[in-house]
């Protein structure tokens, strides 16, 4: 069956450090999406993109890079965390043309020390 | 850009009684509202939608109603069951885009 899964589910590093998280669909859809999950804040959109080599920033982006180099996967890499960064990040994709409903992953849990 | 309101951040009700979240949205050229059920420790998932041209929508216990001129929907779930109980999230999308604007979430618990 067709997924979305996301890895690591949980990872602690340190401020400072460069952190990459990975997101991998085997739908074949061209839309892929970025949010992490704050209590307060409900999904915030992080970057997003609509299709290899296109990339666009979201509501939340400062501190965030993506790049997509082929359909199925989209990493998430935090340049320098910070601890303001401390979240659950979820990575959803969507059918272009077809439908509107986002698949999501189950979720990464980063806690920056 | 959108900006979705949702509310109550929080509600509990008895098993068997209705469950009524409400969402206001700010841009009216929104034309798709989905409506995203997550549990504990799981990304969201889909469990009903509706686009502008439909006023209500209804799948077994749960449906959902629009109202455009006010710039609000709500989602309502009948006959509680404990495994209603998670998070909910409204969001809205302007037409011809992908992106969708998420509201804060509401947390249903219900009481067995």
């Amino acid at each position: 069956d067709a997924e979305i899964t996301q890895s690591p589910r949980h990872k602690i590093t340190e401020t400072g450090r460069q952190v990459t998280l990975a997101c991998h669909q085997t739908w074949n859809h061209n839309n892929m999406f970025w949010y992490r999950q704050d209590l307060g804040h409900g999904l915030r959109l992080i970057h997003y993109s609509y299709g290899v080599h296109d990339t666009n920033k979201g509501e939340v982006s400062d501190g965030y890079s993506v790049s997509r180099s082929n359909t199925e996967d989209l990493p998430l890499t935090l340049e320098s965390a910070a601890s303001s960064q401390t979240s659950v990040y979820f990575c959803a994709s969507s059918e272009s043309n077809r439908e509107d409903t986002q698949y999501f992953g189950p979720g990464t849990r980063l806690t920056v020390l | 850009g959108e900006n979705v309101e949702q509310h109550p951040s929080t509600l509990s009700v008895q098993e068997g009684d209705s469950a009524v979240i409400k969402c206001t949205y700010s841009d009216s050229a929104s034309n798709y509202f989905p409506w995203y059920k997550q549990e504990l420790g799981k990304g969201p998932q889909l469990i009903i939608d509706i686009r502008s041209n439909v006023g209500e929508k209804k799948d077994q216990r749960i449906a959902v109603t629009l109202n455009k001129t006010a710039k609000h929907f709500s989602l309502h779930i009948t006959e509680t069951q404990p495994e209603d109980s998670a998070v909910y999230f409204c969001a809205a999308r302007p037409g011809g885009y992908q992106k969708v604007t998420f509201g804060i979430g509401t947390k249903l618990q219900v009481i067995p």
